[in-house]
């Protein structure tokens, strides 16, 4: 089975500073999808970012970026220029191309200070 | 923000009850999703559909069973509610041509059963 990683439970970063969450996932296939996805205090959850597994470009949107290492299997989430609005539960997720499942991580709580 | 409205809210109920979850949809998407928010073991995925009357299992979908008579609405029920259900559900959706792995989620319904 696919099980994807996140050793951090939380973490903390003072604004305007960068930080970076890990994750790690574990298959044997090559077609796939990675995401990050975020869940404010209010508790919607929303996509940060989309990595396509055969892309070698790393996916970035605006202070978001990720470092995605296939042959490790670690694709990272680095948030630039810290904001206090980027105070959330971070999640990783995967999902094989042509499936309809999303398999998340445990989250990784950020708290952004000022 | 997508139109997915989660019912109820909050619900507090006693173990051997029946609970109906409610999940409506104005975006007409056919993939619909049923997830349960834990701490420690992040989003796990109940059931899922993917058009009217077409339903599969997820992970985590013992003691759960789904409905979808309408493009719009995909209900959760637990037919006999057990302290183990107690929970945070949170209702997705997904992409009107197929599964692309970005989810809208609802609000969630907090399920606390006693």
């Amino acid at each position: 089975a696919q099980t994807v990683t996140q050793s951090q439970p939380e973490m903390s970063v003072q604004e305007a500073e960068t930080v970076t969450l890990s994750c790690t996932y574990d298959t044997s296939e090559n077609n796939y999808y990675l995401f990050w996805y975020k869940q404010p205090p209010s508790r919607q959850m929303i996509l940060v970012i989309r990595q396509e597994a055969y892309k070698q470009q790393n996916a970035t949107e605006n202070r978001f970026s990720v470092n995605f290492q296939k042959a490790a299997k670690s694709f990272s989430l680095k948030i630039s220029d810290s904001q206090l609005g980027d105070t959330a539960m971070y999640f990783c997720a995967f999902m094989f191309v042509g499936t309809d499942k999303l398999i998340f991580g445990t989250g990784t709580r950020l708290q952004v200070f000022p | 923000d997508a139109g997915i409205t989660q019912s109820p809210r909050h619900k507090v109920t006693e173990t051997g009850t029946p609970v109906t979850l409610r999940c409506h949809q104005t975006e007409n998407h056919r993939y619909m999703y049923w997830y349960r928010q834990d701490p420690g073991h992040g989003l796990r995925l109940i059931h899922y559909s993917y058009g009217v009357k077409d339903t599969d299992k997820g992970e985590v979908s013992d003691g759960y069973s789904v409905s979808r008579s309408k493009t719009e609405d995909f209900l959760l029920t637990l037919e006999s509610a057990t302290s183990s259900q107690t929970s945070v559900y949170f209702c997705a959706i997904s992409g009107s041509s197929g599964p692309t792995g970005e989810l809208f989620f609802g609000e969630g319904s907090r399920l606390t059963v006693l």
